[in-house]
């Protein structure tokens, strides 16, 4: 049983077009993270969300964690070539461990 | 301040030899995490240590895998008798001895992919 449910699991578009990735559990989290791997590379933090309905921004990306706080979502405008990448929402159970959802797979064609 | 380094970066072994994977965390990093990514399963946890100890080794497969994170030098994954199934992206990770927002914050390394032939 996957506890994160992240969808699409793969998504093509064109340059300059905007998306939506989501990331839902039925689960209660304290906080999520959201990752970006590159092909060949390890995950690089984006974004960690800690209280329910909380919005941040980096650039063109935008983080909302849901007011229940059992999920979240990742929406990027104008989506350029060097978005490309997979994107993995997760969070720390009590252990300390970092639990995964699938992932997104986003390939940006120019 | 370097990034946590793993090495090899690309790793080829024939079936039934050893592959030894190494992680030398951050500079200050006293706990150190491995993970797989097998194209099915997504990003796994495997084992956490802490210097000379093992904390939590519950994602570890039972058999022919062991991790160490001796008093000097890196973190090193072992897996013995190596078959194609091993076959992944290994990802260390490693995080400060203090908790930020509750816990020990991760940074990841490149990764060792490791092909069984």
């Amino acid at each position: 049983t996957q506890l994160l449910e992240q969808s699409p699991q793969f998504l093509s578009i064109q340059e300059g077009e905007n998306l939506t990735v989501y990331c839902n559990s039925s689960s209660v989290f304290s906080s999520l993270q959201w990752y970006r791997q590159e092909p060949g590379e390890g995950p690089v933090l984006l974004v960690t969300v800690v209280t329910g309905g909380e919005v941040k921004k980096l650039k063109r990306l935008t983080f909302q964690f849901g007011d229940a706080r059992k999920d979240s979502s990742l929406h990027i405008t104008a989506a350029q070539p060097g978005d490309t990448g997979l994107y993995l929402c997760a969070f720390y159970n009590q252990g300390g461990k970092l639990i995964f959802g699938q992932g997104t797979e986003l390939s940006v064609k120019p | 301040n370097a990034g946590v380094m793993q090495n090899p970066r690309h790793l080829v072994r024939r079936r039934g030899q050893e592959a030894r994977l190494r992680c030398s965390p951050m500079k200050g990093h006293s706990h150190v995490y491995w993970y797989r990514q097998l194209p099915e399963e997504g990003l796994k946890f495997m084992v956490y240590l802490q210097k000379e100890n093992i904390i939590d080794e519950s994602g570890m497969p039972k058999e022919r895998f062991s991790a160490e994170f001796p008093k000097e030098g890196p973190s090193i994954l072992r897996i013995q008798q190596v078959v194609r199934g091993d076959s992944a992206a290994y990802f260390c990770a490693s995080s400060p001895p203090v908790r930020t927002g509750g816990f020990y914050e991760q940074y990841f390394g490149p990764g060792t992919r490791l092909t069984v032939t």
